[in-house]
């Protein structure tokens, strides 16, 4: 089976960086990914990392360890609009499917 | 068209009623995946389509019948449902190049009420 685990809240200010850890385990890993989730919406995607290191994508980056089963979504230039819930998920090559973390609730105050 | 699409928005249901939920993408996506989300909670795999045939079913109950016509539409039957059956429910398609990691569509969800 899967399971990940993230923090359940995190708070920062606007125009701070902030940091999303997810610890992961999984058999027949297939990479990691991010969603965004803002209250009444839908998840979207933010992004994706099937090998080690870092992946940047404007203001948001995402880092993965596979030795370490670890990996982060780090946030910069926070703005009022990124407070949301962040998911990380795990693919599984076995289930061609997505395993969802529990999620992170991120407010920005200003 | 990166869209998916789901009908209705919005649906309040008895017990006894029967209905059913719509998705559609036209994205060339052949997976495709019903989701039901809690309040606060993250979202919780139910059904995989993959090129029109159920591959995975999360042992849902039967209350709960999934059904994918063609490649671009997916259904969700609901029947005899519980009140805990009230949830956000969400579909989602992908490419189904290489595992389960690739990028999902997600549609706006269906808000269901059990009364």
């Amino acid at each position: 089976g899967q399971s990940l685990e993230q923090p359940s809240e995190v708070t920062a200010v606007e125009g701070a960086i902030v940091q999303i850890n997810c610890t992961y385990q999984t058999s027949g890993f297939y990479g990691l990914s991010w969603y965004q989730q803002h209250d009444g919406g839908a998840p979207t995607f933010l992004s994706y990392n099937a090998l080690d290191g870092l992946e940047e994508t404007g203001r948001f980056s995402s880092f993965l360890s596979r030795s370490d089963s670890y990996g982060y979504l780090l946030l910069q230039e926070l703005q009022m609009k990124d407070s949301a819930s962040y998911f990380c998920a795990v693919g599984d090559t076995g289930r061609r499917a997505l395993t969802f973390g529990s999620g992170t609730r991120l407010q920005v105050q200003p | 068209d990166t869209e998916v699409t789901q009908t209705p928005k919005h649906l309040v249901m008895g017990m006894t009623n029967k209905k059913s939920l719509k998705c559609e993408q036209h994205m060339g996506h052949r997976a495709m995946y019903w989701y039901k989300q809690k309040a606060k909670k993250p979202p919780e795999l139910m059904f995989v389509y993959s090129y029109e045939k159920l591959s995975i079913n999360e042992s849902v109950p039967s209350r709960f019948s999934p059904e994918c016509p063609n490649s671009s539409l997916l259904n969700l039957h609901l029947h005899a449902l519980q009140p805990e059956d009230s949830a956000l429910y969400l579909c989602a398609s992908s490419h189904l190049r290489g595992g389960g990691g690739n990028e999902q569509f997600f549609g706006p969800g269906t808000r269901l009420t059990v009364l």
